[in-house]
């Protein structure tokens, strides 16, 4: 099976603009996460997707919004960009599966520099 | 609110010293206990998912096992390909008794094995 694709995989935005990043899941996969990495706070939950449905969201500011297709692929949005929010944007997909069948797996990321 | 801890921040190993890593967590329900391995510039790859204390897995040169407050990651004989950064992250059930997608992660342990 293809893994989690993400694009592109690198952006340069200045402050102000905003920016799409676009995530497709592993085939048959339905959930999708996003999380934002940093070097100074690691790896922080954004939110997540589940038939075309916002179930879960991180403590972000509303600028930061995501979207699922009936696909399940899945955009996020960051309006108004700023400085700090420069960093490597990783898409997570997992079944909506049992017990045993509840692990995400990771895209390579979108790197996003903001100037 | 649900917390990860890895300790050490660095290791620095020798080829075939064998060592291990502490994740210490603590939330609420535990729905699951994922460790990841991260190269530089990649998404983080899954390695194991630990479900109820008590439990071992073992994937080559390395075993996780878990127990009600920490988990523990063991390297057997490092070679230098074992090098990267290290991720614990927990899922927690919700209140409802539900599971989404939400991974709380550590800030990771640097590994280095040198030759």
């Amino acid at each position: 099976k293809a893994g989690v694709t993400q694009t592109p995989r690198y952006l340069i935005k200045t402050r102000g603009q905003q920016v799409t990043l676009s995530c497709s899941p592993i085939s048959g996969h339905r959930s999708v996460s996003w999380y934002q990495q940093t070097p100074g706070q690691g790896l922080q939950f954004l939110f997540e997707y589940f038939s075309e449905t916002q179930r879960n969201k991180g403590n972000f500011p509303g600028r930061f919004s995501g979207r699922q297709f009936s696909n399940s692929r899945s955009e996020m949005n960051v309006s108004t960009l700023e400085l700090g929010d420069s960093a490597l944007y990783l898409c997570a997909s997992k079944t909506r599966g049992d017990l045993n069948t509840d692990t995400q797996y990771f895209g390579p990321g979108t790197r996003l520099t903001v100037l | 609110e649900d917390q990860v801890t890895q300790s050490p921040e660095a290791l620095r190993l020798q080829e075939g010293e064998s060592s291990s890593l502490n994740c210490s967590y603590t939330v609420s329900g535990l729905r699951g206990l994922f460790w990841y391995r991260q190269d530089p510039g990649k998404g983080p790859e899954f390695l194991f998912t630990l479900y109820s204390a008590g439990e071992e897995k073992e994937k080559e040169r390395l075993k996780a096992t878990l127990t009600k407050k920490e988990s523990f990651l063991h390297i057997t004989a490092p070679k230098p390909e074992d090098s990267a950064t290290y991720l614990c992250a927990v899922q927690a059930f919700n209140a409802g008794g539900t599971s989404y997608g939400k991974l709380t992660f550590g800030q990771g342990t640097i590994l280095t094995v040198h030759p």
